[in-house]
């Protein structure tokens, strides 16, 4: 969906490096999510946030970092990549007021 | 909280025949299930939900049932198209719950054989 952005769409950094992975949206809605997709294993969520100042942790949160810049920003870092942390990343946004999620077109990343 | 089993994890149907993936789902009070498509390289789309005040819907070549005393919904696609080759993923939504409420499954690949 063009209404939510992902930066960069491809990655490739080395074991230790410090990223961040961008995401935007022009949809307006309040809330927004990062999850990590690795095959077999289905959409797993990191973190999400209800709007900027109110940030909660997921299923998987270890190891990353979040930040909400504004309404249509949120970022996630990874601190200290390990390859473990090889995978596709999504974010994803909902309006408060109903349930449907919308994603973003992911971002493929690999630790070496 | 919520848990979701989808299966089957794969699926390879004939072009022109039917398929059919079903999600069984724990908690009662779950009371919304979207389906999303995710193609090679894109993100997941929704391509179908239904509410729990429902046991049916239809769009097309495409349904959604959904069997609340049993917990379990199944998408059925009809006269599939090689353009229904990607994964899907089946989720349930429980206002409130964990996870800001939303589940989802492990998805499914769904092969289209020409």
């Amino acid at each position: 969906d063009a209404d939510v952005t992902q930066t960069p769409r491809n990655r490739i950094t080395k074991t230790g490096k410090r990223i961040m992975l961008e995401c935007s949206q022009t949809k307006g809605h309040d809330r927004m999510y990062w999850y990590r997709q690795d095959p077999g294993l289905g959409l797993r969520l990191i973190y999400y946030s209800f709007d900027v100042k109110d940030i909660n942790k997921g299923e998987i949160s270890d190891g990353y970092s979040v930040s909400r810049q504004a309404q249509a920003k949120f970022s996630l870092s990874l601190e200290s990549a390990i390859p473990n942390q090889t995978a596709l990343y999504f974010c994803a946004t909902r309006d408060s007021r109903a349930e449907t999620q919308y994603f973003g077109p992911g971002t493929r990343l690999l630790v070496l | 909280g919520e848990n979701v089993e989808q299966h089957p994890s794969t699926l390879s149907v004939q072009e022109g025949d039917s398929a059919v993936i079903k999600c069984t789902y724990s908690d009662s009070a779950s009371n919304y299930f979207p389906w999303y498509k995710q193609e090679l390289g894109k993100g997941p789309q929704l391509i179908i939900d239904i509410r729990s005040n429902v046991g049916e819907k239809k769009d097309q070549r495409i349904a959604v049932t959904l069997n609340k005393t049993a917990k379990h919904f199944s998408l059925h696609i009809t006269e599939t198209q090689p353009e229904d080759s990607a994964v899907y993923f089946c989720a349930a939504f429980v206002a409130g719950g964990g996870a800001d409420g939303l589940t989802f499954g492990k998805g499914t690949h769904l092969i289209i054989q020409p």
